[in-house]
């Protein structure tokens, strides 16, 4: 079975610094990658997903990924980040002819100091 | 279209009482799914359905009970409210036709059990 680390807990960025959010997985495969993100009091909104070819994707809001087979990793980043990108970031994989239903990383919650 | 939609918002229970979390979904989608999310826990699976009258259980079944009696609907019923149910839950719903793991989420219904 498929699992996901997200080894931060919490991050705290300055408004206009970049930003990584690391996310590892473990497949046995090429799985499907996701990140989500969850404003306070709100539900869970898609970001980015990775299916196949091209390592980088864009996603909404800025935000890229990158896939690394090598290192079984995801990467969330954004060069500048906004005083509204605070919230909880969820890294998730799918997987490949399996259950339509992910596995979500415990989650990162992003900080953001004027 | 409404996408996902979870009722009530808010919900303060009794221990020993019972109640139905509605989710209804106007996508047409085939996957449904109930999570609860617990602070420093992400989102667990408590139960799933891959079509109309088809169930099956997640991580964290216990307490909760299910049905698909259509494709739209997906109510999650807790059968004797326990103070450990205190949480934040979602519904979520994923086309066949999509990405595995790429999923709809709905606002949530924060219930307290005291």
């Amino acid at each position: 079975a498929q699992s996901v680390t997200q080894p931060d807990i919490h991050i705290t960025v300055s408004e206009g610094a970049s930003l990584e959010l690391r996310c590892n997985y473990s497949y046995g495969a090429t799985p499907y990658l996701f990140w989500y993100v969850q404003s306070p009091g709100q539900g869970l909104q898609l970001l980015l997903k990775y299916f196949s070819g091209d390592t980088l994707v864009q996603g909404i809001k800025g935000f890229e990924a990158e896939f690394k087979r090598s290192q079984s990793s995801f990467n969330l980043r954004k060069p500048s980040v906004h005083w509204s990108d605070a919230a909880e970031y969820f890294c998730a994989v799918g997987e490949r002819g399996g259950s339509y239903i992910p596995t979500f990383g415990r989650g990162t919650s992003l900080i953001v100091h004027p | 279209n409404a996408g996902v939609t979870q009722t009530p918002k808010f919900q303060v229970l009794k221990t020993g009482q019972s109640m139905t979390l509605q989710c209804a979904q106007d996508m047409n989608h085939e996957y449904m799914s109930w999570y609860r999310q617990d602070p420093g826990m992400g989102l667990r699976l408590i139960h799933y359905s891959v079509g109309a009258g088809i169930t099956d259980q997640g991580e964290v079944p216990n307490g909760y009970n299910v049905s698909r009696s259509t494709t739209e609907d997906f109510p999650l019923r807790l059968l004797s409210a326990a103070p450990s149910q205190t949480s934040v839950y979602f519904c979520a719903s994923s086309s066949a036709a999509g990405a595995f793991g790429e999923q709809y989420f709905g606002p949530g219904t924060r219930l307290t059990v005291t």
